[in-house]
């Protein structure tokens, strides 16, 4: 069974920085490429980064590029979000996500709720 | 952005069948795939690139269209279904719907 465990949210003031985790176990971690997709409350989804399944090429959303770094250890089973210079519209529910190479995310984590408030 | 435009609410009740739209901003070939968010919980895949049906979903799923239009079709409705479905396009970037809320009356 696929799962994915995300860690590491919480509340952070703007400008500061997190790192969330995702573990991942049920399958081949290094074979597939992982996804980051947030929620901000009540709100709809946004595809954030997405990463291949060797961490080769990454790929970012344009309000999140030069401020956020999505990587992975293979080794680990681990994916990781680092988040510099946070903003409150980054204030979201981040769900991990097994990745297909043509764009749907097959599998989702339970998310991690990061707030950036002062 | 391709902007995808869905409807925000409709209401069934058990037993019928409710389709559910979609709309592209522009052509995303069959590349649209359709998500399931009950209250409090994550995402889940249904329907990829428009007409396959995911791993361990009921067929009383199914979907429809290329393009630009899509359906999501739910025959027949159960009390269960009760959940903001979401479709998502992979042509051009990867956008979201805002989502439609389905009540079960």
């Amino acid at each position: 069974e696929v799962q994915l465990v995300e860690s590491g949210g919480g509340l952070v003031q703007p400008g500061r920085s997190m790192k969330l985790s995702c573990a991942a176990s049920g399958f081949t971690f290094s074979n597939y490429g992982m996804a980051w997709v947030r929620q901000a409350p009540t709100k709809g989804l946004e595809w954030v980064a997405t990463i291949s399944y060797d961490g080769s090429s990454t790929y970012y959303r344009d309000s999140v590029k030069g401020r956020f770094t999505i990587s992975r250890d293979n080794a680990k089973s681990t994916l990781y979000l680092q988040m510099n210079s946070l903003r409150s519209e980054d204030t979201a529910t981040y769900y991990c996500t097994k990745a297909t190479t043509v764009g749907w995310f097959a599998y989702w984590g339970q998310g991690t709720l990061v707030t950036v408030s002062s | 952005d391709t902007v995808l435009t869905q409807s925000p609410a409709l209401a069934v009740s058990p037993g019928e069948r409710v389709s559910i739209s979609c709309r592209a901003s522009e052509g995303v070939n069959s590349y649209m795939h359709w998500y399931q968010q009950k209250p409090g919980q994550q995402p889940k895949l249904l329907i990829y690139k428009a007409s396959n049906l995911a791993s361990g979903v009921p067929a009383r799923f199914s979907g429809s269209g290329s393009g630009t239009d899509f359906t999501l079709t739910i025959d027949p409705v159960e009390a269960d279904d009760t959940a903001t479905y979401f479709c998502q396009q992979s042509w051009n970037d990867l956008t979201f719907g805002s989502g439609t809320k389905l009540e079960i009356k």
